[in-house]
């Protein structure tokens, strides 16, 4: 089946620094990709949307400038974390549509940052 | 606003018991409609979705789901829960128009006893 990749599963960073999620479709072209973030014990948070080729959308209240995303192949997506602060410490998720399959999902990221 | 909502937030179960696990969406057009599971420390796994045809739903390890669409719900059941069923249970949406983003409920814990 199709498979997202996503590394790396879990980095500690230090306050300020930036850190770089990526996600990558092992089996398949992923024109989209979305990219969660889930609090502890809370559900998955839809931050923005990866178009390959465009800029990605955003949503509501999520800092653009905080949170890149790249989508510069088919087969990557990235989210950087730029100047990285102990409340970005979370579980980041990214997820390609599928079709009538649905979606599959990244197994996920955990930030901590120090 | 498109939203899914999981009205419990914290299930406990004795084994054998039966499960229902209510989701309601909010959104007047066409809609998809999934049941994620995520057991500890593990990535999200599908249990079945629903696009269209029969509002009954059967999923993988004895799960089902009914949509009901006068009533906005897509309730989860098992008739007989097991030990191994203790997870992190997402109801989520897919809305027409929605350039495919996944809308999560807030996810609902279970927890079952031996």
């Amino acid at each position: 089946g199709a498979v997202v990749s996503q590394h790396p599963s879990r980095v500690i960073c230090k306050s300020g620094t930036s850190v770089k999620i990526e996600c990558r479709s092992l089996d398949f072209q992923a024109t989209t990709m979305f990219w969660y973030r889930q609090f502890p014990k809370k559900s998955l948070m839809l931050m923005a949307t990866s178009n390959e080729g465009s800029k990605a959308t955003y949503e509501q209240g999520v800092e653009k400038d905080k949170f890149l995303i790249n989508h510069a192949s088919l087969t990557l997506s990235t989210l950087t974390v730029t100047s990285a602060h102990p409340e970005d410490s979370s579980f980041y998720i990214c997820s390609a549509p599928m079709g009538n399959y649905g979606y599959t999902f990244g197994s996920g990221t955990r930030l901590t940052v120090v | 606003a498109q939203s899914v909502s999981q009205h419990n937030h914290h299930v406990i179960l004795s084994e054998a018991a039966s499960l229902e696990l209510g989701c309601n969406y909010s959104y007047g057009g066409t809609v998809n409609l999934f049941w994620y599971v995520q057991y500890p420390g593990q990535h999200l796994q599908l249990l079945l979705k629903y696009f269209s045809g029969d509002p009954l739903v059967k999923g993988i390890k004895g799960f089902e789901a009914e949509f009901i669409k006068s009533k906005f719900s897509f309730n989860l059941r098992k008739p007989s829960v097991q030990w191994s069923d203790t997870a992190e249970y997402f109801c989520a949406m897919k809305a027409s128009g929605g350039y495919n983003k996944l809308i999560f409920g807030a996810g609902t814990r279970l927890a079952v006893h031996p």
